[in-house]
């Protein structure tokens, strides 16, 4: 398996921009979390999915940022209109995501995000 | 209050010199405690998943056992090679699938 695919790898926008972020999980995989990693906030959660059903998106950090998940090999994260404030790493993953175990969640490579 | 600390921040090593890196959680009722690696300019590696204390894992120069109240990811005679960030990340009961993460120990070893 290919693992979790994201693209872009880096993104360079302009203040007002809107900006896409995208994602494939690993197939067969039930669960997909957006992250956002920076050095003054480590790890954060923004949003997850179960089934293709957004979960908990109480880590949204506002209306400018919206995501989707339309069916269960794909989603995005859209920031609109993007601020240099949203500059940071964000992070797909997936995880089974069923029963007991099977929670591990795998995370693809990232996005670079530099809004100027 | 935090419900999971990493502790050192940074810890630097020499080859070969063995050690241990701690998260303390405060969850109760856990789920499941993960530890992940973390090298420059990449996603977090999966390493162990841990459920119940008395339990532990083990992989290569890697130990991770688990408590009540925290986790230990021991490195023996660690190489350079094992440099990296690592993160633990606890499931809450009634938390769904998700993980919070605690902000990780940088590790260096150098020769």
């Amino acid at each position: 398996d290919a693992g979790v695919i994201q693209s872009p790898r880096h993104e360079v926008t302009e203040m007002g921009q809107e900006v896409t972020l995208r994602c494939k999980p690993i197939s067969g995989h039930n669960s997909l979390f957006w992250y956002r990693q920076t050095m003054m906030r480590g790890l954060e959660l923004l949003i997850y999915f179960n089934n293709n059903v957004p979960i908990d998106d109480s880590g949204m950090p506002e209306d400018r940022f919206s995501a989707k998940m339309p069916n269960a090999s794909f989603s995005t994260l859209k920031i609109q209109p993007s601020e240099p404030r949203d500059s940071a790493v964000y992070f797909c993953a997936s995880s089974l995501g069923r029963g007991l175990a099977g929670h591990e969640q795998f995370f693809g490579p990232g996005t670079r995000l530099t809004v100027l | 209050e935090d419900q999971v600390t990493q502790s050192p921040e940074a810890l630097r090593l020499q080859e070969g010199e063995s050690s241990s890196l701690n998260c303390s959680y405060t969850v109760s009722g856990l789920r499941g405690l993960f530890w992940y690696r973390q090298d420059p300019g990449k996603g977090p590696e999966f390493l162990f998943t841990l459920y119940s204390a008395g339990e532990e894992k083990e992989k290569e120069r890697l130990k991770a056992t688990l408590t009540k109240k925290e986790s230990f990811l021991h490195i023996t005679a660690p190489k350079p090679e094992d440099s990296a960030t690592y993160l633990c990340a606890v499931q809450e009961p009634g938390g769904g699938n998700k993980l919070t993460f605690g902000t990780g120990t940088q590790l260096k070893v150098e020769l």
